[in-house]
């Protein structure tokens, strides 16, 4: 159980144009979802917070006109960037909170972004 | 200094050698504790997750915390090359539902 499934594995986009990444609980419902960047040989760093039906909470140093998030139902939320520049190529990565029964965070796959 | 410390290596070991993983940290409201595996280019999976001060046992992995010494460790007996892989503690408290990362330690296995 505890399945996350994020979806695309990696893109690629050209510069300016905008990428919707999706991350789906399969078997659980996430009252939370978070959104971390991971740079090379580097650890996760979180960008946002989602809880469904409210605002996302971005973390400090964030735009949050750039990565947009939506969590619109208990099982699913998306990450969209935005006027996509070179400098947003990187590896996202999205866990979830179940609504009960926490035995820790899953995460889904990641995506490899990379805006050429 | 960081909230969470983690010695990232590279660790290399030969095959069938226990591997042993630790972080301290310094903030006391920590209360869950959890170990994640994460190969390149791939999402962290969860191997081990412990709430508060204990040991646990799954298979051949063992998680131990003392939260009086705020101290964490992994240890992978009867190691395998599948095991190469970067290993990430984590841990939370109750306050809010954001995790604190490790650095992330390298292990490699040698067949």
């Amino acid at each position: 159980g505890a399945v996350v499934s994020q979806h695309p594995s990696w893109v690629i986009c050209k510069s300016g144009t905008s990428v919707k990444i999706e991350c789906r609980s399969l078997d659980f419902q996430a009252t939370t979802m978070f959104w971390y960047r991971q740079f090379p040989k580097q650890s996760l760093m979180l960008m946002a917070t989602s809880n469904e039906g409210s605002k996302a909470t971005y973390e400090q140093g964030v735009e949050k006109d750039k990565f947009l998030i939506n969590h619109a139902s208990l099982t699913l939320s998306t990450l969209t960037v935005t006027s996509a520049h070179p400098e947003d190529s990187s590896f996202y990565i999205c866990s979830a909170r179940p609504r009960t029964g926490f035995y820790g965070y899953t995460f889904g796959s990641g995506t490899r972004l990379t805006v050429v | 200094q960081k909230e969470v410390e983690q010695d990232p290596g590279p660790l290399s070991v030969p095959e069938g050698a226990i591997v042993s993983l630790n972080c301290t940290y310094s903030n006391s409201a920590f209360q869950y504790f959890m170990w994640y595996r994460q190969y390149s280019r791939k999402g962290p999976e969860l191997l081990m997750y412990t709430y508060s001060s204990g040991n646990k046992e799954d298979g051949r992995f063992t998680a131990q915390v003392d939260k009086s010494s705020k101290y964490i460790s992994l240890f992978i007996r009867d190691s395998q090359p599948s095991d190469s892989a970067t290993y990430l503690c984590a841990m939370g408290g109750s306050n809010d539902y954001k995790l604190s990362f490790g650095a992330g330690t390298t292990v490699t296995v040698r067949a």
